[in-house]
């Protein structure tokens, strides 16, 4: 079964500061790998969906690469905002028959950026 | 456009009471999704339904839960005899071809099972 594990697990920085987050997973047969972004009582908001086949994504201050080998992601948000205060999942698409897609989670790293 | 909504919002019950809970996905979305997140545990997957039908339920914990999707829309996943282990937030998601496309997820349904 697919393990996805995300490092660190809570992170408090001051705004400004460039930030890198950490997700693994133990079997290399993704189809595609997504981080999420989750706020306090809503639901997950997609940020960046990235294929097996891709490298990086980027959108705004935020750049996710993969190295599916290896079974690493990482989500880079430069220059820190208040406003990105939330909690990051990382998501990883199974690439195998009748779970084609269907979405493995880690718990999250929790995000605090104080002014 | 409008997202994704769940309904209730919260949902307090009482042990060994039935509740169904509803997902309303984006409009023309064929995919759609049920996981549940569980206090200090990851998402859950539970079930993926590609229009009506539902190719993958490998994820529902056990027989008292279940689930239906009907005209290709609104989705209803009902726990009978609820227990307080399933106390957790449902949330509900949809995308618009296959499960390699990116999931919209709605705000999420807080159960409490008392």
């Amino acid at each position: 079964k697919q393990e996805v594990t995300q490092i660190p697990a809570a992170l408090s920085v001051p705004e400004g500061e460039n930030l890198v987050l950490n997700c693994s997973f133990t079997d290399s047969a993704i189809y595609n790998l997504q981080w999420f972004r989750q706020d306090p009582g809503k639901g997950l908001t997609s940020l960046l969906l990235i294929q097996s086949s891709q490298r990086e994504q980027t959108s705004g201050r935020l750049n996710a690469s993969l190295d599916k080998s290896s079974g690493r992601s990482t989500l880079y948000i430069a220059a820190s905002q208040p406003g990105d205060s939330a909690t990051y999942l990382c998501a990883v698409g199974a690439d195998r028959g009748s779970t084609l897609g269907r979405l493995y989670f880690g718990r999250g790293t929790q995000l605090t950026v104080w002014p | 456009g409008a997202g994704v909504s769940q309904s209730p919002s919260n949902k307090v019950t009482e042990k060994g009471k039935d509740v169904e809970l509803r997902c309303d996905p984006i409009s023309g979305h064929t995919a759609l999704y049920w996981y549940r997140q569980s206090l200090g545990q990851g998402l859950e997957f539970l079930i993926y339904f590609q229009g009506n039908s539902a190719p993958d339920k490998s994820g529902l914990p056990s027989d008292r839960f279940s689930a239906e999707r009907t005209g290709g829309s609104v989705s209803t996943l009902t726990i009978q005899r609820t227990q307080q282990e399933d106390s957790a937030v449902y949330l509900c998601a949809s995308s618009f071809g296959g499960r390699a496309d990116t999931q919209y997820f709605g705000p999420g349904t807080r159960l409490t099972v008392l």
